[in-house]
């Protein structure tokens, strides 16, 4: 069974402060992973996605992956109230003709003033 | 910036009914799939589709669900009969090429509720 795994938070943060989601795949074979930001009761909103170890950068957001350790993460610099929503991990994994996401459960991240 | 639209935004059926969920993909997207989320789970995947063919599917799609290309624009997911546990956010993705670092870009969502 190829899993995601995030905790479920909530993770709390104050304004301006940095927030470091994490996400733990079990796949070797995920080769891509993409974040998604989720307001409650709307759809998965895409941020950044990374495929290669280190770190990507994009704006306030960081996306940081190790394959080694088989570990996805997402900085987030200088948050704002409006990040307060679900984080969503997906791994994927190309098998040729389409690719499809395995997400986690997500991270509710609250930013409070 | 284009989008992906989905059609209703909220459908209540009668369990046993017949329901199809619609969706426009960005235009010149070629990889079109389906995903649900059942009320405080995580998103599931359903199926892709291309090239007119299903390239993958879960075990949740089973034999009462089916996916369609009608035209050259529109994609549908049809459920034959209805049960309470298919009451779920429906979402259609799609992206434009091949590969692992191809995003998937998802619709508004189809809230389904079974009567």
């Amino acid at each position: 069974q190829k899993e995601v795994e995030q905790n479920s938070g909530p993770l709390s943060v104050p304004e301006g402060a940095i927030a470091s989601l994490n996400c733990t795949y079990s796949d070797r074979g995920s080769q891509s992973f993409f974040w998604y930001r989720q307001y409650s009761g709307k759809s998965p909103e895409l941020i950044m996605f990374i495929y290669s170890n280190g770190d990507k950068e994009d704006g306030r957001f960081t996306a940081q992956l190790n394959k080694a350790s088989q570990y996805v993460s997402l900085l987030i610099r200088d948050s704002q109230p409006s990040d307060s929503a679900t984080y969503l991990c997906a791994g994927t994994s190309y098998t040729g003709t389409a690719s499809k996401l395995t997400f986690g459960t997500g991270t509710r991240l609250q930013v409070t003033l | 910036e284009p989008e992906v639209t989905q059609t209703p935004s909220h459908q209540v059926t009668q369990m046993g009914q017949e329901v199809i969920l619609r969706c426009v993909p960005i235009s010149n997207h070629l990889y079109f799939y389906w995903y649900r989320q059942i009320l405080g789970q995580k998103v599931e995947f359903l199926v892709s589709f291309y090239n007119n063919e299903i390239s993958e599917k879960s075990e949740i799609f089973d034999d009462q669900f089916s996916v369609e290309r009608p035209d050259g624009s529109n994609f549908t997911l049809k459920i034959r009969s209805t049960k309470l546990e298919d009451s779920a956010m429906y979402f259609c993705a799609s992206s434009g090429r091949q590969g692992n670092n191809q995003p998937q870009h998802f619709g508004d969502g189809t809230r389904l509720s079974i009567l």
